[in-house]
């Protein structure tokens, strides 16, 4: 298994909802991170999971928190979200430490109404 | 605070012609990552430049690095229809050898070729 899978591929809530963003590798990357990536800009990194530790771009509203159960799974569990957190969130995973790339899932497109 | 810097922000190519995509990034650093998005999709990874002086190819793409100049290049050799996608570099701010890292993208350069 050679994939970062997402899941779901879209979703749409209200303001008021609170719904989780699934990410999962099998290929045994020690890193898992999160990004938004809003149209025509970069992505931007919002969190860093090794099973180590978490690291958090201190930009990040609390209304966006991660958790990773285990070594392969890494969730985004979202809450009290605004329209313009609406964007494209790509999960991404890293073999190792030091040189390697990442490799990105699909990414899931949320729409907050 | 680590700035990339891409250049042609978007670049109109005509099949057949060669052109230069350009990372300026304002810190050290010896890692530079070149990625491909299509429209609507995630991105892929394309090169992985790890040293001064590392130049990678694929096929009618090749990456270089000047870590000395903090500059990396993309060049594309006879534009492909199929080469149209935006292309984004990225800078591993790494601390320390351990370290996870944190990837600083480039605005990215949205590649149309045309006939």
């Amino acid at each position: 298994d050679t994939e970062v899978t997402q899941t779901p591929k879209h979703l749409v809530m209200g303001m008021t909802n609170k719904k989780s963003l699934k990410c999962e590798q099998h290929m045994g990357h020690r890193a898992m991170y999160w990004y938004k990536q809003k149209a025509k800009k970069p992505p931007e990194l919002m969190f860093v999971y090794s099973y180590e530790k978490l690291s958090i771009n201190e930009s990040v509203p609390s209304r966006f928190s991660p958790e990773c159960p285990n070594s392969s799974l890494l969730n985004l569990h979202l809450h009290a979200l605004q329209p313009e957190d609406s964007a494209l969130y790509l999960c991404a995973s890293r073999p190792g430490p030091s040189t390697d790339t990442q490799y990105f899932g699909p990414g899931t497109r949320l729409t907050v109404l | 605070e680590l700035k990339v810097e891409q250049n042609p922000l978007f670049l109109s190519m005509q099949e057949g012609k060669n052109y230069t995509i350009y990372c300026n990034y304002s810190t050290t650093s010896d890692r530079l990552y070149w990625y491909r998005q299509d429209p609507g999709k995630s991105l892929e990874s394309l090169f992985v430049l790890l040293s001064n002086g590392a130049v990678k190819q694929e096929g009618r793409l090749m990456a270089s690095l000047d870590t000395k100049a903090r500059l990396s290049t993309l060049h594309i050799t006879a534009a492909v229809h199929d080469l149209s996608a935006t292309y984004f570099c990225a800078v591993d701010m790494y601390m320390t050898t351990d370290s996870w890292g944190k990837f600083q993208f480039g605005a990215g350069t949205q590649v149309v070729v045309t006939p």
